[in-house]
Parts: structure tokens; sequence; C-alpha cells
């Protein structure tokens, strides 16, 4: 079965302290998203990568870091720079013909 | 980036026709014009996507009108189980920043 994998479903996280979510697909697509949901809000984009050993900012991307060294792996960390991390964390990836991107099932990350 | 603009929420009953509209008035040449939808603590999920004129699957409708700034999804005889946030997006390729708007709360009572 292709598809996206988010681990962990949840994630607490300490004042001060670095978490990082993973995101693996093995859809062979070459793009991948961050996007960020606040409860009852919609998805905002964090960071997303068209290409291996290449990403770019979205609109919230201040106290977030992502690496893209093999293109089935997409992980994002959340740094102590990031003063309300508490959201629901989207990962996804697209075909490059269009944007028909396929979800993971989410990372719940709150703070202790 | 086109920006996208949808009702805040629907409510509707149990066998009717839903039709959620978009705009999308700055819309690119080669942008195409796809719909999401949502349940809590899920990702969204693809429900249809378009470039003009009308897509019909075997859950929704899209309609896209001459000048391709709005669209129209058109779920027919929703259910309990339609109750969701649907989203749309417009892009043009996948690896660009892909902007979702707030979405639309439809709720379905019986």
């Amino acid at each position: 079965d292709g598809g996206i994998t988010q681990s962990p479903k949840y994630l607490f996280r300490k004042e001060g302290q670095n978490v990082t979510l993973s995101c693996e697909q093995n859809l062979n697509h070459d793009a991948m998203y961050w996007y960020r949901q606040d409860p009852g809000q919609g998805l905002r984009l964090i960071y997303y990568s068209q290409i291996v050993n290449d990403f770019q900012k979205g609109d919230i991307a201040e106290g977030y870091s992502v690496s893209r060294e093999k293109k089935e792996s997409f992980p994002l960390t959340v740094t102590s720079a990031q003063k309300n991390p508490t959201a629901f964390y989207l990962c996804a990836a697209g075909d490059r013909v269009a944007e028909k991107l396929l979800f993971g099932s989410g990372t719940q990350l709150s703070v202790l | 980036l086109a920006k996208t603009t949808q009702p805040i929420s629907m409510d509707s009953y149990e066998g009717q026709e839903v039709n959620i509209t978009c705009s999308h008035n700055n819309i690119a040449t080669n942008d195409y014009i796809t719909w999401y939808q949502q349940f809590p603590s899920q990702g969204p999920r693809f429900i249809i996507q378009g470039y003009k004129t009308k897509v019909t699957n075997e859950v929704a409708s899209l309609f896209i009108p001459a000048d391709r700034k709005s669209s129209t999804l058109s779920l027919p005889r929703v259910s309990l189980s339609d109750t969701a946030v649907y989203y749309c997006l417009v892009g043009n390729q996948a690896g660009t920043a892909l902007i979702f708007g707030k979405g639309t709360t439809l709720s379905v009572s019986s």
C-alpha cells in the first residue's frame, strides 16, 4: 500500500526542548509538505520541498526547521524558538503533474 | 498565488444536494482546482480535481465556469457521514507553495 506515514501520533514537548516529527512516503513523489492546523482553523503551510536537498519556507516557517536528505523522508523539527507549538501537524506528498496531495494521519503536538 | 474564498459554514439535511462555491479571482492560466474533505483529527482527503467545465466522479461533481474565477463542488444526496470540512485549493504543480483557504464546514442533519 502506497502512502504517507507520520509518527508519532501524539507528542509532548517540554519548554525549551526541540522535537522532531517524522514523515515518510513510499509513493515516489518528489514534492512534500508540512502544514500546521490549530483547532477549528484551516491548514497553514510551514515548509515544502520540491526535490531532494531543496526546501522552501511557507507562510509560518519561523521556529521550525526541515531537511530533505532522502526522497522518501521529510522530517520537521519544532525548535524551542516556536513559542506556541501546540497544534495538529500534517505532512503531505504530491505528484508533479498537479497538486493531488496525499496526506498522512497527522501528529498532535502538545506542550507540557 | 491564487487566494480562495469559501463560505465558513453550511447546513443541510440528509438526502439533499449540497453546492459549495469557491472564489478564486486571480487564478492563473495553468492552475488546477482541487477539492479536499477533512474529518476531525485526520488529514484532508482528495475528492475531485478539474481545470474547466465539468468533472464528475463517483462522489462529487465540480463545475467551473468559462472565466474560471470560481468553482462549485456539488455533493449529491448527502448523508450524515458527509459532515466535514471542505477545502478548495488552486495551484498548478506539486512542489510549489500550495496554500489552503479556511475551508467550509458542512453539517448534515437527519
